[in-house]
């Protein structure tokens, strides 16, 4: 059983196409998170959901808008994508109040835009 | 603003040999500590975490790190690397007075020579 996926693994698009990655977590954890690896495998943060309430949210473009039905899945749609957007995408979980535990992080989503 | 200094962008060491991959960060509070592995295509795998105790933690895979509050800094290590090890580390930090929000150091690339 896989404890953080993501879907799809790979992404290639068109510039000005909208694009959705879900992500689903089997752990019991509260809190999810988006994560950015740049081309230089810098990462980070996106966004942080708290049992499908909103609590980081870090000068990302309004064109990323993270939506959380439960606190098991947190899914990232990307409308009118831009070149400037590929990238590796990461989920991860945690348990809630628990930064010292670290987070579980999925494998990733290749975003690649042309 | 919090930071995380990973000095070495890369890393050569022979099989066999000892490891040290250094790790710096500045933060106003009592900072978790982190060290990550991610190989290539893959997620990131917590490799060991410190929060408070003994300040020299046993990760997995046979790494350890040392928490020194006076150089803030939090180095991993291992006595005798295998070609296995070959993969990116990436320190993170985090504090409560921060939520569960991790900052990411720019990883280290680690090649191992035979």
């Amino acid at each position: 059983d896989t404890a953080v996926s993501q879907t799809p693994k790979y992404l290639v698009t068109q510039m000005g196409n909208d694009k959705s990655i879900k992500c689903e977590q089997n752990l019991g954890h509260d809190t999810m998170y988006w994560y950015k690896q740049d081309s230089k495998k810098f990462l980070k943060i996106m966004f942080s959901y708290n049992n499908k309430e909103l609590i980081i949210n870090e000068t990302v473009p309004n064109r990323f808008s993270p939506k959380s039905p439960d606190k098991a899945h947190l899914n990232l749609h990307i409308n009118s994508l831009e070149l400037g957007d590929s990238a590796v995408y990461f989920c991860a979980s945690s348990l809630e109040d628990t930064g010292p535990y670290g987070y579980t992080f999925g494998s990733g989503t290749r975003l690649t835009v042309v | 603003a919090q930071s995380v200094t990973q000095p070495d962008i890369h890393i050569t060491v022979s099989e066999g040999a000892s490891l040290e991959l250094r790790c710096n960060y500045s933060y106003g509070a009592t900072p978790y500590l982190f060290w990550y592995v991610q190989s290539p295509g893959q997620g990131l795998q917590l490799l060991l975490k410190y929060f408070s105790g003994d300040t020299l933690v046993q990760g997995i895979k046979g790494f350890e790190a040392e928490f020194k509050r006076s150089q803030s800094s939090f180095n991993l290590r291992k006595p005798s690397v295998h070609w296995s090890d070959a993969a990116e580390y990436f320190c993170a930090v985090g504090a409560k007075e921060y939520g569960n929000k991790l900052v990411f150091g720019a990883g280290t690339i680690l090649r191992v020579k035979s």
